[in-house]
């Protein structure tokens, strides 16, 4: 099956500063989304994006399909952005079948 | 504002019982799937439905888990009988074909 990897595991940052979310995935998707697991445990859905990209506030997300990854910023960064975030794909002959990264933690620090 | 809503949320049992979870699915959304979250194997797939038929349920230990749709609002997970190694977050989750929205969770302990 297809292969989800994400990079970096771990991230800690003081607030305001800006990072990157990087996920490499090994075959070609129908699918691509960005979730925000918050400390609580709730699975919030941040983006659908198999190509392109999208901006929503302070986060945007940029697939580039050919070239396998899709990249997930997050800009001025705030305490309530703390969590882990995972990438999840559908691979091309694989219906409604998300296949998840192990995730990024992400720690904001005030 | 529509969500997915699961029950219960905690659930507590002794090895050998019987657990069922039940969700109810966004109005309107035809697929439905189930996932299992352990820190171990992250968040696996164990089954998914379109318009309340099966499409895959090879993620699911065949012997001791179900899964079923009775109709358009409510999937249950049903696993009997219950293992220590069943303990895990139970998420349900639904959507048109291109996104998924998860419920709470059912957080399950089996002693």
């Amino acid at each position: 099956g297809i292969q989800v990897e994400q990079s970096p595991p771990d991230l800690i940052l003081q607030e305001g500063a800006n990072s990157t979310l990087r996920c490499n995935f090994s075959d070609s998707v129908n699918n691509l989304q960005w979730f925000h697991q918050n400390p609580w445990g709730q699975l919030i859905n941040l983006f659908y994006i198999p190509s392109g990209t999208k901006q929503n506030g302070r986060l945007s997300a940029t697939t580039v399909a050919t070239e396998r990854y899709s990249l997930l910023y997050i800009s001025s960064s705030q305490t309530t952005d703390s969590g882990v975030y995972f990438c999840a794909v559908v691979g091309g002959t694989s219906y409604g079948k998300l296949t998840f990264g192990q995730g990024t933690i992400l720690t904001v620090h005030p | 504002d529509a969500r997915v809503t699961q029950t219960p949320r905690h659930k507590v049992t002794e090895m050998g019982q019987e657990v069922t979870m039940r969700c109810q699915p966004i109005l309107g959304h035809n697929t439905v799937f189930w996932y299992r979250q352990t820190m171990m194997q992250g968040l696996e797939l164990l089954a998914y439905f379109r318009n309340r038929a099966p499409l895959d349920d090879s993620g699911m230990p065949k012997d001791r888990f179900s899964a079923e749709m009775p109709d358009a609002t409510l999937a249950t997970l049903k696993i009997q009988p219950s293992e220590p190694r069943d303990s895990a977050v139970y998420f349900c989750a639904s959507g048109p074909r291109e996104t998924q929205y998860f419920g709470p969770g059912t957080r399950l302990l089996v002693l």
